[in-house]
């Protein structure tokens, strides 16, 4: 299967600084990529897409103004958390769709990245 | 009301035999597409199968099946002789809308955790 990559793996952070985590697609392009968010014992909860030159689409209750997410190329997205607070401390997943491929398999398969575990102190 | 249902949060399954993962899904979607990846402890999540909505066969990837009841709404994960490297945590999850339309987002269920016994 296609391959995503996550960086960084772990990373803690004082309260009120802002971290980046990065999503890249390595051997494939992705139009769209998707960010989630899971707390322990829990399920996946879909925070945004990513489009590619375009503004995110947000779910209902994640602010966008915290969350800034940016996917400047077909095989990068990356999403900073601003001023992060204990509250943030979760497991970011990200995932991509490997267009070409998908489009050939008429499916929708995504892809997911290792996920980024973020404590914040 | 939940779009996808695992009923199991926990499974218990000794190695080497079969086990069977339940979901349900509710959608008024003619076109979707359902997906079970698992999640070991280490948080990857790992694509295992999928199955679209107009899809004849139910799908199967090596050891992975998917029994696919369209009618019940049902997209149960069956996994033949499991190995202990089987234990994780597995999700199901669904697309709505047709693969080839813009809405790519997947719902998921809350997962069931199988652990396989030696």
């Amino acid at each position: 299967g296609a391959v995503v990559s996550q960086h960084p793996s772990r990373v803690i952070c004082k309260s009120g600084t802002s971290v980046k985590i990065e999503c890249r697609s390595l051997d494939f392009q992705a139009t769209t990529m998707f960010w989630y968010r899971q707390f322990p014992k829990q399920s996946l909860m879909l925070m945004a897409t990513s489009n590619e030159g375009s503004k995110a689409t947000y779910e209902q209750g994640v602010e966008k103004d915290k969350f800034l997410i940016n996917h400047a190329s077909l095989t990068l997205s990356t999403l900073t958390v601003t001023s992060a607070h204990p509250e943030d401390s979760s497991f970011y997943i990200c995932s991509a769709k490997d267009l070409l491929w998908s489009n050939y398999l008429r499916t929708d398969t995504q892809y997911f990245g290792p996920g980024t575990r973020l404590t914040v102190l | 009301a939940q779009k996808i249902t695992q009923t199991q949060p926990g499974m218990f399954v000794q190695e080497k035999e079969a086990v069977t993962l339940d979901c349900t899904y509710d959608t008024s979607d003619p076109s979707y597409g359902l997906f079970w990846y698992k999640q070991p402890s280490s948080g990857e999540m790992i694509f295992l199968i999928y199955q679209g909505s107009y899809d004849q066969q139910n799908a199967t990837e090596g050891r992975y099946s998917l029994n696919f009841q369209k009618a019940r709404k049902s997209a149960n994960l069956v996994i033949s002789a499991s190995q202990l490297g089987d234990s994780a945590m597995y999700f199901c999850a669904m697309r709505e809308g047709g693969s080839g339309g813009s809405n790519y987002k997947l719902t998921f269920g809350k997962g069931t955790l199988l652990t396989v016994n030696p």
